[in-house]
C-alpha cells in the first residue's frame, strides 16, 4: 500500500500560472485535507473533504479551488499563482466513524517567482 | 476559538539529553490532543496522542500527560538520540464537532548533535 501519495514533489511557477497539486489515497479514509506549512506558522488548512462528493473551506482557501474527484483523488488547483502561495503544501487523509489520526502525504513544495 | 502555542525553537541538545516541548492549548470543552513528527523531506506522522484528562499517551521513548488544569500536553524524553532530530507539531481536535479537523501549533525543531 502506497498510503498517501502526492504529485509533483517540487514545482516551480511563474507569477499568474495555473497548477494542479494531485494527492490519491489508498486507505479507503473518506476525509481528506489539504494543508500549505509556512515557517513559524505550522499547519494551516485550506480546504477539506468530508465524503465524495463534498468540499468545504479551510483556515485559508483564498486563491485555491479544490476537486473530490472519487473517494481516492482530492485535487488542489491554484488558477492564477502568486508569490503568497509559496509553500509547503500537504495532503493528509482520516477515516471516519472512529479513530483521530491524520494520514499525510510527503508534501509540494512549490515556489512562486 | 481553539488554539495550541508551543515553545519557539530550534531545541538544540546533545545526545542523551532529556527532551521537553512545551505545547498548551485554549479549546472549548475537552480536546484530544496530540503530538505529531516531521522528520526532514517527509509528511507529518502521528507521534502519540491522549484523548481526555490525565492519560498519557506514550511512543518510541517520548511520553506526554494531558493536564486539564494547566491546559498542556508537553512532550518528554529521558534520552533523545540524533534519530529524533525532527520537528513536532502539537495539535488538537475537538471532540462531537461534526467533523474531524486538527489545529495546529507553529512546530518545534529538535535538533540533537552526537
Amino acid at each position: 500500500n502506497a498510503g498517501v501519495t502526492q504529485t509533483p514533489k517540487f514545482q516551480v511557477l511563474k507569477t499568474g500560472q495555473s497548477m494542479t497539486l494531485q494527492c490519491a489515497q489508498d486507505m479507503n479514509h473518506n476525509s481528506m485535507y489539504w494543508y500549505r506549512q509556512d515557517p513559524g506558522m505550522g499547519l494551516r488548512l485550506i480546504y477539506y473533504s468530508a465524503s465524495e462528493g463534498t468540499t468545504d473551506k479551510g483556515e485559508v482557501p483564498n486563491g485555491y479551488n479544490v476537486s473530490r474527484l472519487n473517494k481516492r483523488e482530492f485535487s488542489l488547483r491554484l488558477e492564477s499563482a502568486a508569490p503568497s502561495q509559496t509553500s509547503v503544501y500537504f495532503c493528509a487523509t482520516m477515516p471516519s466513524g472512529g479513530g483521530d489520526t491524520q494520514y499525510f502525504g510527503p508534501g509540494t513544495r512549490l515556489t512562486v517567482l | 476559538g481553539n488554539s495550541v502555542t508551543q515553545m519557539e525553537g530550534p531545541v538544540t541538545l546533545s545526545e542523551e539529553a532529556f527532551l521537553t516541548i512545551n505545547c498548551t492549548y485554549t479549546a472549548t470543552g475537552y480536546p484530544s490532543l496530540f503530538w505529531y513528527v516531521q522528520y526532514p523531506g517527509e509528511g507529518l506522522q502521528l507521534l502519540l496522542k491522549a484523548t481526555k484528562a490525565d492519560d498519557k499517551g506514550s511512543n518510541k521513548g517520548f511520553e506526554a500527560t494531558y493536564r486539564k488544569e494547566t491546559t498542556s500536553f508537553h512532550l518528554e524524553k529521558g534520552s533523545v538520540q540524533v534519530s529524533d532530530s525532527a520537528v513536532y507539531f502539537c495539535a488538537l481536535r475537538r471532540k462531537n464537532t461534526g467533523f474531524q479537523k486538527l489545529v495546529f501549533g507553529t512546530g518545534t525543531r529538535l535538533l540533537v548533535s552526537p
